[in-house]
């Protein structure tokens, strides 16, 4: 079975403070997993994928297949990063593609 | 980059009655497609996806269906709605060289 959890529903942090989003993952094979954002009153869009090994505004994840984990985290949270976020495993190559439960973040000033 | 075009943008519709929203894709060719329901506390339910034109496997049981009649057109169809089907539906489009979805703006429907 392909599955993504999310334990936080709603996380709600201060402007500079660390943030990090928790995912974690059940999957047999060897997974791709991604974070999408959705901001408000926009589409639901790519913030980073795992392969990439990139930081896109600030955040980062490292896939942790020990753990089967693939937490977003940024050192100092900003206001603009208030959105609702969703970890994303695709993992078969009949591309299914699976969302966790999403967080939504909320950065107060 | 692609394009998904999804409409209409919110629906009420009676019980009982069908449903068909359109999703239409520009920008890429033979992208997997999908159909989600976006649910408050539920996150993002894949309803459908699809591979090919034809091709539909459906992930939960339930009063839709979809279809794909040409390789950039998918379509969420319902022959009697129900209350339950009130929510908010997502499509996305997610082509074979590049793993990044792309997704409409969703269909807000209400089943009165």
């Amino acid at each position: 079975a392909q599955r993504v959890t999310q334990p936080e529903k709603l996380l709600s942090v201060f402007k500079g403070a660390p943030v990090e989003l928790k995912c974690n993952y059940s999957y047999s094979g060897s997974p791709e997993l991604f974070w999408y954002v959705q901001y408000s009153r926009q589409r639901l869009q790519l913030l980073l994928r795992h392969i990439s090994r990139e930081s896109i505004k600030g955040f980062t994840a490292d896939l942790n297949k020990g753990e089967t984990s693939f937490h977003l985290k940024k050192p100092f949270a900003q206001e603009e990063d208030s959105a609702m976020y969703y970890c994303a495993l695709s993992g078969t190559s009949y591309g299914k593609l699976t969302f966790g439960q999403g967080t939504i973040l909320t950065v107060h000033p | 980059s692609q394009t998904i075009h999804q409409w209409p943008a919110t629906l009420v519709q009676p019980v009982g009655s069908p449903l068909s929203l359109e999703c239409t894709v520009e920008g890429t060719s033979n992208p997997n497609l999908y159909w989600y329901r976006q649910a408050a506390g539920r996150g993002l339910q894949l309803l459908f996806y699809s591979v090919g034109i034809g091709q539909i496997s459906s992930e939960v049981p339930q009063n839709l269906s979809a279809s794909r009649p040409q390789d950039r057109q998918f379509i969420l169809s319902s022959k009697k709605l129900l209350l339950s089907d009130s929510g908010f539906y997502l499509c996305a489009s997610l082509s074979r060289e590049n793993t990044e979805a792309f997704f409409g703006q969703g269909t807000r429907l209400t089943v009165v």
